[in-house]
């Protein structure tokens, strides 16, 4: 289970952080993304962590890239999206969700319930 | 960048139908795709993962099929509450990308 928190409105420029706690599985050796959905619109991905047993690292999609961190602590099984320089076109529907593995197996199987964030 | 391309994009059909959505990529991705069905107001859930199996739970009236850049995603018989939108996604790029396709929203005639 994904329980998410944090979300909320924003001024353009500002900086959020949301969260994504974890239980039911061993969190640290999962792969962990966060997706988002503008309402009544299609997904995106937004990113990726490795859990660090595969080298911890974390990759972003180009429009979030180098404004957008995601970190996790394994200690109390959670997941963070450190999100600045927020703009208008950030506004949308969070989601984390898990990366079940090996590839090609690979999918986002578990999904937390969603938080919304909105800069304006 | 791999695009994926959903078609249709709207499906209106009846409970009992069988009803076939296709999902068509820019450039050949193996068998790396899943398909999501979600309902709204809710998180999209996972139906099938590699083309072609279906996620522990859902039901065997759920099938995909394909390879490189042509996949579909099959329902055999409507039930109700088959209505939701529908999403391919492909996990082939490295770095990836995790692109997913635009929907198909399928409602009852």
């Amino acid at each position: 289970q994904l329980v998410q928190s944090g979300g909320g409105l924003v001024m353009p420029g500002g900086s959020l952080r949301l969260s994504c706690a974890a239980s039911g599985f061993t969190f640290s050796h999962a792969w962990m993304t966060w997706v988002r959905q503008i309402p009544g619109k299609g997904l995106e991905w937004v990113g990726r962590i490795k859990s660090k047993g595969s080298g911890g690292t974390t990759d972003y999609a180009a429009p979030v890239k180098d404004r957008f961190t995601i970190s996790r602590d394994d200690s109390t099984n959670t997941l963070y999206l450190q999100m600045d320089s927020l703009k208008t076109e950030d506004t949308a529907l969070y989601y984390c969700t898990t990366i079940q593995l090996p590839p090609p197996n690979d999918a986002f199987n578990v999904w937390g319930q969603g938080t919304m964030v909105t800069v304006s | 960048d791999i695009q994926l391309t959903q078609s249709p994009s709207f499906l209106s059909a009846s409970v009992g139908d069988r009803v076939t959505i296709t999902c068509r990529a820019s450039q050949g991705i193996s068998t790396y795709l899943a398909w999501y069905q979600q309902k709204p107001g809710k998180a999209p859930k996972l139906l099938i993962y590699a083309a072609s199996t279906l996620q522990s739970g859902v039901p065997s009236r759920f099938s995909g099929s394909g390879s490189g850049t042509e996949f579909t995603l099959t329902i055999s018989s409507l039930q109700p509450e088959d209505f939701a939108t529908y999403y391919c996604q492909q996990l082939y790029n490295f770095p990836p990308m995790y692109t997913f396709g635009q929907g198909t929203r399928l409602e009852i005639k």
